[in-house]
């Protein structure tokens, strides 16, 4: 089946620095994939749509200067975190959707990166 | 836009028994219900879906119904295993976008 990477699985940095979340599609080409954060007990919570090729698509209420997506493959999208900080401690989720599999189905979720700003 | 709830946030159960969960969405365009298992620390991973022409679709322990006019779908889990505990999401979409409910935490007691 349709597998995503996801890397790292966990990152701690200090607080003004950036991160880099990566999220490949290991075995299909995605021309979308999905960037969601999930703060402790809660929901997923969508923040922008990465779209191959061009300028990705910023949920209501996610900062796009803070949350740098580039979605430069069909197999590779990235997610900076910029000058991060505590608040910004959270699971980041990506998501790809396999189009051989046809409608909205065939949603392949990575495993998550924790990260934590001290 | 598409607002989804899910009930309960928790439920436990004896091993064996049966355990369900419900969600309400608020678009009726929306055509597409997945199911999803979370464990701790992971990414969630797809237990079963449903699209909107359908009523209900089971596969062996696991089924989900969709009542489109009511606008709720349930997730059935039956014969419960202490391996299904971890924290089931619902979602629904009709774009691109899956919108996740809030989530459940099941725990099945041996």
């Amino acid at each position: 089946g349709a597998v995503v990477s996801q890397h790292p699985s966990w990152v701690i940095c200090k607080s003004g620095t950036s991160v880099k979340i990566e999220c490949r599609s290991l075995d299909f080409q995605a021309t979308t994939m999905f960037w969601y954060r999930q703060f402790p007990k809660q929901s997923l919570m969508l923040m922008a749509t990465s779209n191959e090729g061009s300028k990705a698509t910023y949920e209501q209420g996610v900062e796009k200067d803070k949350f740098l997506i580039n979605h430069a493959s069909l197999t590779l999208s990235t997610l900076t975190v910029t000058s991060a900080h505590p608040e910004d401690s959270s699971f980041y989720i990506c998501s790809a959707r396999d189009p051989a599999q046809g409608g909205y189905s065939g949603y392949t979720f990575g495993s998550g990166t924790r990260l934590t700003v001290v | 836009g598409e607002n989804v709830e899910q009930h309960p946030s928790t439920l436990s159960v004896q091993e064996g028994d049966s355990a369900v969960i419900k969600c309400t969405y608020s678009d009726s365009a929306s055509n597409y219900f997945p199911w999803y298992k979370q464990e701790l620390g992971k990414g969630p991973q797809l237990i079963i879906d449903i699209r909107s022409n359908v009523g209900e679709k089971k596969d062996q322990r696991i089924a989900v119904t969709l009542n489109k006019t009511a606008k709720h779908f349930s997730l059935h889990i039956t014969e419960t295993q202490p391996e299904d505990s971890a924290v089931y999401f619902c979602a629904a979409s009709n774009t691109d976008k899956l919108i996740f409910g809030t989530g459940t935490r099941l725990q099945v007691f041996p």
